[in-house]
């Protein structure tokens, strides 16, 4: 059964700073692994997509990459700003998604 | 991506009465829709896979007579919380699988709350 499990819970860092979430998962028998980003009582929107075949995933100031062989995956967002603060979410599988509880991102003005 | 709505955005109802979630995606047809439930502070739990024109496929622990899904179009399916209780007070979200590669697109979410 596969497992998510992200880690910090939470992160508070200055504004300009870059960062790195993790996410670490059992089942290295994914098919996609997608980082999402969770505002306070709102859906979910997908950041990127990274699948099985793939290492890594750019969009603007996000990167992701997946190493299958280790079960890891990582967001590094660059220059952060306050608007990037919110819950950000990996999930991995293939049709069915399994998600971890989240790291919950403030970055302080 | 595709574009997906949910309604209503919140609903309040009495303990014993039934509520219905609509999820739709608005710009091209889903065979394949999910249902998450996600408490506070807590991840997004797969509760069932809707699929159109066939019955849904449930997750271990969810009462498939108590959460009722219909998908009968490409473009909506819906979740019925029956006999709701309290305990079923929660965030439901909807999400629709892409034409490829397994992505998925979530809907905006509905926040449940039984009194």
């Amino acid at each position: 059964k596969q497992e998510v499990t992200q880690i910090p819970a939470a992160l508070s860092v200055p504004e300009g700073e870059n960062l790195v979430l993790n996410c670490s998962f059992t089942d290295s028998a994914i098919y996609n692994l997608q980082w999402f980003r969770q505002d306070p009582g709102k859906g979910l929107t997908s950041l990127l997509l990274i699948q099985s075949s793939q290492r890594e995933q750019t969009s603007g100031r996000l990167n992701a990459s997946l190493d299958k062989s280790s079960g890891r995956s990582t967001l590094y967002i660059a220059a952060s700003q306050p608007g990037d603060s919110a819950t950000y979410l990996c999930a991995g599988g293939s049709e069915k998604l399994v998600f971890g509880k989240g790291t919950k991102l403030t970055v302080n003005p | 991506g595709a574009v997906v709505s949910q309604h209503p955005s919140w609903v309040i109802c009495k303990s014993g009465t039934s509520v219905k979630i609509e999820c739709r995606s608005l710009d091209f047809q889903a065979t394949t829709m999910f249902w998450y439930r996600q408490f506070p502070k807590q991840s997004l739990m797969l509760m069932a896979t809707s699929n159109e024109g066939s019955k849904a496929t449930y997750e271990q622990g969810v009462e498939k007579d108590k959460f009722l899904i219909n998908h009968a179009s490409l473009t909506l399916s819906t979740l019925t919380v029956t006999s709701a209780h309290p305990e079923d007070s929660s965030f439901y979200i909807c999400s629709v699988m892409g034409r490829a590669d397994y992505e998925q697109y979530f809907g905006p979410g509905t926040r449940l709350t039984v009194t």
